[in-house]
């Protein structure tokens, strides 16, 4: 079974609109991290946003915000304000266990987002 | 903030030659390394984990002898594709692990491309 599931290939928003990347996980590890990383063509990985299993606030920077619904297990994240910078492939990523492990990060398949002008 | 440094960029290099890659974090120490390939329009893949010190664990179906990782210090770490060959031709990027305060961060080098022809 897929440990990251992102069931949007590809996404279009228009400028100055949200966006929600979908992503859902699937663990039984109580302590786990999710992730979302911004790849743009230039194929360099930018972390945007963390979240740990036990974080009782959605996590938010700046205009990311990661919207964590434990119980549905899904990790989406909202792009407030759409930039034509923001056009990249968006992964969604897991780290099970506790937050100092080893463990590696298991990604999702990937996101293609486009912000139209 | 954090910052990996990966370097070279890209390399091209002839059939049957080695090539090495070098992985730094700036401004943290890393307790764990990652290793990761990329194909085009793919999600990364998980090749081998790194801890100071020890020697590196493996994916399944990655070659050991073919991938050397060597993590010194803590802040560096290695990758040597011995004996290149076209098909190791690939997107190559390192990630590197640390806490800093509470939050936990894993960032990435930029990658390297690397053509074998």
């Amino acid at each position: 079974a897929q440990k990251i599931t992102q069931t949007q290939p590809g996404m279009f928003v228009q400028e100055k609109e949200a966006v929600t990347l979908d992503c859902t996980y699937d663990t039984s590890d109580p302590s786990y991290g999710l992730f979302w990383y911004k790849q743009p063509s230039s194929g360099e990985m930018i972390f945007l946003i963390y979240q740990g299993s036990y974080d009782q606030q959605n996590a938010t920077e700046g205009r990311y915000s990661l919207n964590f619904q434990k119980a549905r297990k899904s990790a989406n994240l909202v792009i407030s304000a759409s930039q034509l910078g923001d056009s990249a492939m968006y992964f969604c990523a897991m780290r099970e266990g506790w937050r100092g492990s080893a463990r590696q990060l298991t990604f999702g398949s990937g996101t293609q987002l486009t912000v139209l002008p | 903030g954090a910052v990996v440094s990966q370097h070279p960029s890209w390399v091209i290099c002839k059939s049957g030659t080695s090539v090495k890659i070098e992985c730094r974090s700036l401004d943290f120490q890393a307790t764990t390394m990652f290793w990761y390939r990329q194909f085009p329009k793919q999600s990364l893949m998980l090749m081998a984990t790194s801890n100071e010190g020890s020697k590196a664990t493996y994916e399944q179906g990655v070659e050991k002898d073919k991938f050397l990782i060597n993590h010194a210090s803590l802040t560096l770490s290695t990758l040597t594709v011995t004996s290149a060959h076209p098909e190791d031709s690939s997107f190559y990027i390192c990630s590197a692990r640390g806490l800093a305060g509470y939050q936990e961060t894993q960032y990435f080098g930029p990658g390297t491309r690397l053509l074998v022809l």
